[in-house]
């Protein structure tokens, strides 16, 4: 089925481990964001693509790394991982904006990363 | 920067009651879009209403219809005939149009809906 894909939907890792999320959506979006999801937070905006090889910072982007090499693969690194990366990840893609009016989200199934 | 408040962590209402579910915002844009999503125990997020700024006319999708009051920056989220399917924690979220909105939503912290049978 067409959406987005998460890998993997659940992770425990170790204070200064390494891991990367990876996330590919098969819908030709231009538009890719990675959010993070804490207890009484809401959704916060981690990283964010236009298109392949454009990436920017969202709200709360300290600790981790992102690149676009293709339209299809937008993976999340953590480079050293930290307690405070406890979290549940969500990845997301929509086309971009057209005049007909909003493209909304389509959001992976979400990955569960816990930091001891 | 945008900001979007939920006042109520969580609220209980009775099946096939009415219950509405309260969102705030502040924006210094005149032209944007705003969200409800719904996610369940199992973690996926479900749009279940959106409205653009710029429509004076509230949006509808069956039992969901949202309050849209523009002058007031406040978008509330009634469900008619509140279902078991329902309970979930839903969220308000923000987009602008500016620089087509690639900068992604801004979510409220949700509100925690029980439905007792």
């Amino acid at each position: 089925n067409a959406g987005v894909t998460q890998t993997p939907k659940f992770q425990v890792l170790k204070t200064g481990q390494s891991m990367t999320l990876q996330c590919a959506q098969d819908m030709n979006h231009e538009y890719m964001s990675w959010y993070r999801q804490d207890p009484g937070m809401g959704l916060r905006l981690i990283h964010y693509s236009v298109g392949a090889g454009i990436t920017d910072q969202g709200e709360v982007p300290n600790g981790y790394n992102v690149s676009r090499s293709t339209t299809e693969d937008f993976p999340l690194r953590l480079l050293s991982a930290a307690p405070s990366q406890t979290s549940v990840y969500f990845c997301a893609s929509r086309r971009r904006a057209a005049a007909s009016g909003a493209n909304v989200l389509t959001f992976g199934a979400g990955s569960r990363l816990t930091v001891l | 920067a945008q900001t979007v408040t939920q006042s109520q962590p969580e609220m209980s209402v009775q099946e096939a009651e009415t219950v509405t579910l309260s969102c705030t915002y502040d924006t210094s844009e005149s032209d944007y879009y705003l969200f409800w999503y719904k996610q369940p125990p199992s973690r996926q997020m479900i749009l279940v209403i959106r409205q653009e700024a710029y429509k004076q006319q509230n949006a509808t999708e069956n039992r969901f219809s949202v309050n849209f009051q523009k002058a007031a920056k406040s978008f509330s989220l009634k469900i008619s005939d509140s279902q078991l399917g329902d309970a979930a924690m839903y969220f308000c979220a923000y987009r602008r149009i500016a620089g087509g909105g690639a900068d992604g939503l801004t979510f409220g912290k949700g509100t925690h809906l029980i439905i007792q049978p």
